[in-house]
């Protein structure tokens, strides 16, 4: 069965401070990672990932795909109040079945 | 562009009573998803869409939940009669076609079955 998993489940960190988000994935034909954000309900897209090595960025955050290890990484530098939420990342395979998601990573970033 | 729209955002029924909940994915978006989140989870896909047609609703309880897409654009999904641990809030997404993994989602609709 596939499965995604996300480690820390929680994190409490102060402003300034750059986590480190992890996903590791077992995805039958595998074919993307994705990385989204959850504030309140819905979930928001930041990244998809299909290339090992190739780091995606958009501001403080980025991410990166490791195909032979089957895992990813979510980084966010320089932590703010606002990236509080619950990053949520999900595996894609090359059918018709559907993302499967991982529990999430519920961060907290306090002043 | 406008995003995906659900409706209503919140809903408190009674166990045993029946509720429905509308989606109306992005304008050209063929592919569209109903999730299922209950608290400290990811969200787990109850039925999939590509137009009008079912892709998957292996995890759908059929014995009380169903989902149209009619026309192949908005769609509802309904539960009846609702049980207690279908608390949780319902998602809806929407994606270009069936071979792009990015799902853009909705607001949500938070259920409260007491």
């Amino acid at each position: 069965e596939d499965k995604v998993v996300q480690s820390p489940l929680s994190l409490v960190v102060h402003e300034g401070d750059t986590v480190t988000l992890n996903c590791s994935y077992e995805v039958t034909n595998f074919r993307s990672l994705l990385w989204y954000k959850q504030e309140k309900k819905a979930p928001t897209f930041l990244f998809m990932l299909t290339s090992s090595g190739i780091e995606k960025k958009s501001g403080r955050l980025s991410s990166i795909l490791d195909k032979k290890e089957l895992f990813s990484i979510l980084n966010i530098t320089a932590t703010q109040t606002g990236d509080s939420a619950v990053y949520l990342c999900a595996g894609g395979n090359s059918g018709n079945t559907p993302l499967v998601f991982g529990k999430g990573t519920r961060l907290s970033v306090i002043a | 562009e406008a995003g995906v729209a659900q409706s209503p955002r919140y809903k408190i029924i009674e166990k045993r009573q029946s509720v429905a909940f509308w989606c109306n994915p992005i304008s050209g978006h063929a592919t569209l998803y109903w999730y299922q989140q209950i608290l400290g989870q990811g969200p787990k896909l109850l039925i999939q869409f590509q137009n009008n047609g079912v892709v998957d609703d292996s995890q759908l309880p059929k014995d009380r939940f169903s989902a149209e897409r009619l026309k192949g654009v908005d769609s509802t999904l309904k539960i009846q009669p609702a049980k207690l641990e279908d608390s949780a809030v319902y998602l809806c997404a929407s994606s270009l076609d069936l071979s792009t993994d990015t799902q853009y989602f909705g607001p949500g609709t938070r259920l409260t079955v007491l």
